[in-house]
């Protein structure tokens, strides 16, 4: 069973408008949730990550995301895209019980256009 | 503070020989993994240690894949003999501790080439 899963594997906005990338998540227990960004021959950065708490949380770069345990998702949000945001946008999981296990999903390729 | 250093960047070999890729952690990261990315994926772990103790090495093809992290710093994934689809770029990562709670720092990756 896939661990995590992004549906999209491309996303298209215009700048200035508002980016959804969309992360569903099927792991056992309490779930660690985190973003990482890539860019054009840049390694993986980290964005954000939900451990505990406020379901709403604030990364870098602006980006935020919503923990919603009821529909399992982890939804990426900024409310004004930037052309330099255009990126390959990963949502990772560890597993609740086993914090050895630690999934990745296959990234979503984001397109701001002027 | 130095990010996660990775040689070489780039290798191709040809299938049935060995190579190995190396990965100098951030320093005091005690935390070490090894990813790998085929193109068009995301990064799979192959193993992750603790110190210089292996936590997790699952999803590693130990037939053919090999790992060390001695002395808890420095580390080397090594593949003998290579196949084509060992074809992707190798990733390592390094986060400050042991807890579940901690971000990792990803290096450059190794692209491997396999013909």
């Amino acid at each position: 069973a896939q661990s995590v899963a992004q549906p999209e594997d491309q996303v298209n906005v215009a700048e200035g408008n508002p980016l959804t990338v969309k992360c569903t998540y099927s792991v056992s227990g309490n779930p660690y949730l985190f973003w990482y960004v890539q860019y054009p021959n840049r390694g993986l950065q980290f964005l954000l990550k939900y451990i505990t708490g406020d379901n709403l949380v604030k990364g870098s770069y602006g980006f935020e995301a919503e923990f919603n345990k009821s529909q399992t998702s982890f939804h990426l949000k900024k409310p004004s895209a930037l052309v330099s945001d255009s990126a390959l946008y990963f949502c990772a999981v560890r597993d609740g019980n086993n914090f050895n296990k630690f999934y990745f999903g296959s990234g979503t390729k984001l397109n701001v256009k002027p | 503070e130095a990010g996660v250093a990775q040689s070489p960047r780039y290798k191709i070999i040809e299938k049935r020989q060995s190579v190995a890729f190396w990965c100098n952690p951030i320093s005091g990261h005690a935390t070490l993994y090894w990813y790998q990315q085929i193109l068009g994926q995301g990064p799979k772990l192959l193993i992750q240690f603790q110190n210089n103790g292996v936590v997790d090495d699952s999803q590693l093809p130990k037939d053919r894949f090999s790992a060390e992290r001695l002395k808890g710093v420095d580390s080397t994934l090594k593949i003998q003999p290579a196949k084509l689809e060992d074809s992707a770029v190798y990733l390592c990562a390094s986060s400050p501790g042991g807890l579940a709670i901690y971000e990792q720092y990803f290096g450059p990756g190794t692209r491997l080439t396999v013909t």
